[in-house]
């Protein structure tokens, strides 16, 4: 079972250009974030998803939008990338059990030049 | 606003016990939750408490007491490689995470 994967692993990004980044989960999960960290801050939630069909914004939704046409994909897109976007970005699904762990991707380490 | 407090830093010997703290004040609580993160790598999930007291799952053990807003993360039997960054996370009202920066924890020989 892959779990959660992301695409790309990195990118390096001219400002002003915009960038999708892939997530796919294989694990059905309902819920699906969008997270990015940056050195000396939490993970800061950036879009989410509680089923397909739906999203919703997070703490630090501006400059970024997301969709979610099936359980599977939540992509993440740039519209029209700036430097303060320069972070490593982490996609998660939730597995609705007791617990309600999620589950990360490897991320995406993002550059914005 | 929602805080979650956390060291930045704490340094721990192999073969030694340690105890990582973590305070919040958030809105509303819906379970707290301890993962580790290697460098330049994913979150992975250690544990979730839920109701007060102590949860021990081999190595690891997490404490939480709602009522002082704390919780910390027992680490024992240090191994080298248990460095890494462990992140406390509170699930919020709206069951949303809020996460700590993180403590990043060395461990020497």
């Amino acid at each position: 079972t892959a779990g959660i994967t992301q695409a790309p692993t990195s990118q390096i990004l001219a400002a002003g250009r915009s960038m999708t980044l892939r997530c796919t989960q294989d694990m059905r999960h309902n819920a699906m974030y969008w997270y990015r960290q940056d050195l000396g801050l939490g993970l800061r939630l950036i879009h989410y998803s509680n089923t397909a069909g739906t999203t919703g914004k997070g703490e630090v939704p501006d400059g970024y939008s997301v969709s979610r046409a099936n359980t599977d994909d939540f992509p993440l897109t740039l519209a029209s990338a700036v430097p303060s976007q320069t972070s490593v970005y982490f996609c998660a699904s939730v597995s609705g059990g007791e617990n309600n762990e999620q589950f990360f991707g490897p991320g995406t380490r993002l550059t914005v030049l | 606003g929602q805080n979650i407090d956390q060291p930045t830093e704490m340094t721990a010997t192999e073969g030694a016990i340690v105890q990582i703290n973590c305070t919040y004040q958030t809105s509303g609580f819906n379970g707290l939750f301890w993962y580790q993160q290697h460098a330049g790598e994913a979150p992975t999930f250690l544990s979730y408490n839920v109701l007060d007291g102590l949860e021990e799952k081999g190595r690891f053990s997490s404490f939480l007491s709602r009522s002082k807003g704390y919780s910390y993360l027992l680490l024992k039997e240090l191994q080298m490689k248990d460095s890494a960054s462990y992140l406390c996370a509170v699930l919020d009202s709206n069951y949303q995470l809020i996460w700590g920066a993180g403590t990043k924890l060395i461990i020497k020989p």
